[in-house]
């Protein structure tokens, strides 16, 4: 079956420690993106990327870092800049060929203890 | 930071009634504007995109109308049912691969 994996599941930090979230696809889309999603607010994008060895900022991207070295792989690093990590993130990726629809990953939920 | 907001924020709808919320988005530049159900413990499916000012989409009791000229989309529900409870986002798209999210209309729906 084809989807979007996001590892891990559940993440616990502690403050001033990088944490990198996977991102895996195999839906042969091109674009992925990176979201996080806080509590009584809707989807805010941190990164996108449209082609693989290219990717943008998007609204909220201090404190995060990406890589797209692989056209399946789109990884977000959380860094010990960014101020308040603790949050949902969800990733996606786009059928910019079909149906122009994004397909999300299950999510992965970061801690800051 | 492209302005995407829908209201109403939440609401409360009885079994059978029917329903619809708003998304506006910015009237320039603009590609496409997508809508997308999130149910709780899921995660978000796609329900329309569109693109055509005037374009209206259909899927079982749910609609949506687009006009782009002055940025703003309705979704509609008909008859809501128990399982329409959810949260409705919708995402705009300039000329390029950006997709903004609004905050969301979450909808419950009372039996």
């Amino acid at each position: 079956d084809g989807g979007i994996t996001q590892s891990p599941k559940y993440l616990f930090r502690k403050e001033g420690q990088n944490v990198t979230l996977s991102c895996e696809q195999n839906l042969n889309h091109d674009a992925m993106y990176w979201y996080r999603q806080d509590p009584g607010q809707g989807l805010r994008l941190i990164y996108y990327s449209q082609i693989v060895n290219d990717f943008q900022k998007g609204d909220i991207a201090e404190g995060y870092s990406v890589s797209r070295e692989k056209k399946e792989s789109f990884p977000l690093t959380v860094t010990s800049a960014q101020k308040n990590p603790t949050a949902f993130y969800l990733c996606a990726s786009l059928d910019s060929s079909g149906a122009n629809v994004l397909t999300f990953g299950a999510g992965s939920r970061l801690t800051v203890l | 930071i492209l302005n995407v907001e829908q209201s109403p924020q939440s609401l409360h709808v009885q079994e059978g009634d029917s329903t619809n919320f708003t998304c506006s988005f910015p009237s320039s530049n603009f590609y496409a504007l997508h809508w997308y159900r999130w149910e709780t413990a899921k995660s978000p499916e796609a329900l329309f995109v569109m693109t055509l000012n005037g374009d209206e989409k259909k899927k079982g009791r749910i609609s949506a109308t687009l006009n782009t000229k002055e940025g703003y989309s309705y979704l509609y529900i008909k008859g809501s049912q128990p399982e329409d409870s959810a949260t409705y986002l919708c995402a705009f798209r300039p000329n390029d691969y950006k997709l903004s999210f609004g905050a969301g209309t979450t909808v419950t729906v009372r039996a």
